[in-house]
């Protein structure tokens, strides 16, 4: 049973281009979290997914930043016109079930580096 | 704002030591508190979920603590290894929210 899958594990974008990072929820979980991961900082809540929903997406930055997980295929994290500021670690998780009380599994995250 | 605070930032102990630290969060509306074990290059491994006040948890050497109305935890690890080596992270839920809010973690080494 694969684990929570994530691609690419690192990404080199240059500003101003868009990066797109791709998660695969283990088999049967329906619910997917997006963490980031900044230098020198924990990990931060950015969005909280359903097949084709989103739940909540209050650690989200405004502009730029969208999270979709369609009914087919990987939950996607898209961040336009990248900025140095978004070089960070970006950490998937998925669980079968919502609620806090659950364990939620990670990934093992994907580094964009912007230059 | 809420927070989560770890302590220590980091610890070197020998091999055979006991260890702990501790996670401190917010205590009202407490709703469950994760530990996560994170090796480098590594998915964060979930160690225990705990949700209820006086909840102690325990696997193979590792064990938690949890007072949620003075708002901590702590990890203890009993005669440590080497392949402990590892940072801990603890994380807080918050009823009626889906979010983890994660402390920055203690980064335990154990020098054999």
């Amino acid at each position: 049973n694969a684990g929570v899958m994530q691609n690419p594990r690192h990404l080199v974008r240059r500003r101003g281009q868009e990066a797109r990072l791709r998660c695969s929820p283990m088999k049967g979980h329906s619910h997917v979290y997006w963490y980031r991961q900044l230098p020198e900082e924990g990990l931060k809540f950015m969005v909280y997914l359903q097949k084709e929903n989103i739940i909540d997406e209050s650690g989200m930055p405004k502009e730029r930043f969208s999270a979709e997980f369609p009914k087919e295929g990987p939950s996607i994290l898209r961040i336009q016109q990248v900025v140095r500021g978004d070089s960070a670690a970006y950490f998937c998780a998925s669980s079968p079930v919502g609620g806090s009380g659950n364990t939620i599994y990670f990934g093992e995250g994907s580094w964009l580096t912007v230059v | 704002i809420l927070n989560v605070e770890q302590s220590p930032q980091s610890l070197h102990v020998q091999e055979g030591d006991s260890t702990n630290f501790t996670c401190s969060f917010p205590s009202s509306n407490f709703y469950a508190l994760h530990w996560y074990r994170w090796e480098t290059a590594k998915s964060p491994e979930a160690l225990f979920v705990m949700t209820l006040n006086g909840d102690e948890k325990k696997k193979g050497r590792i064990s938690a603590t949890l007072n949620t109305k003075e708002g901590y935890s702590y990890l203890y690890i009993k005669g440590s290894q080497p392949e402990d080596s590892a940072t801990y992270l603890c994380a807080f839920y918050q009823g009626g929210s889906e979010k983890l809010v994660f402390g920055k973690g203690t980064k335990l080494t154990v020098n054999p």
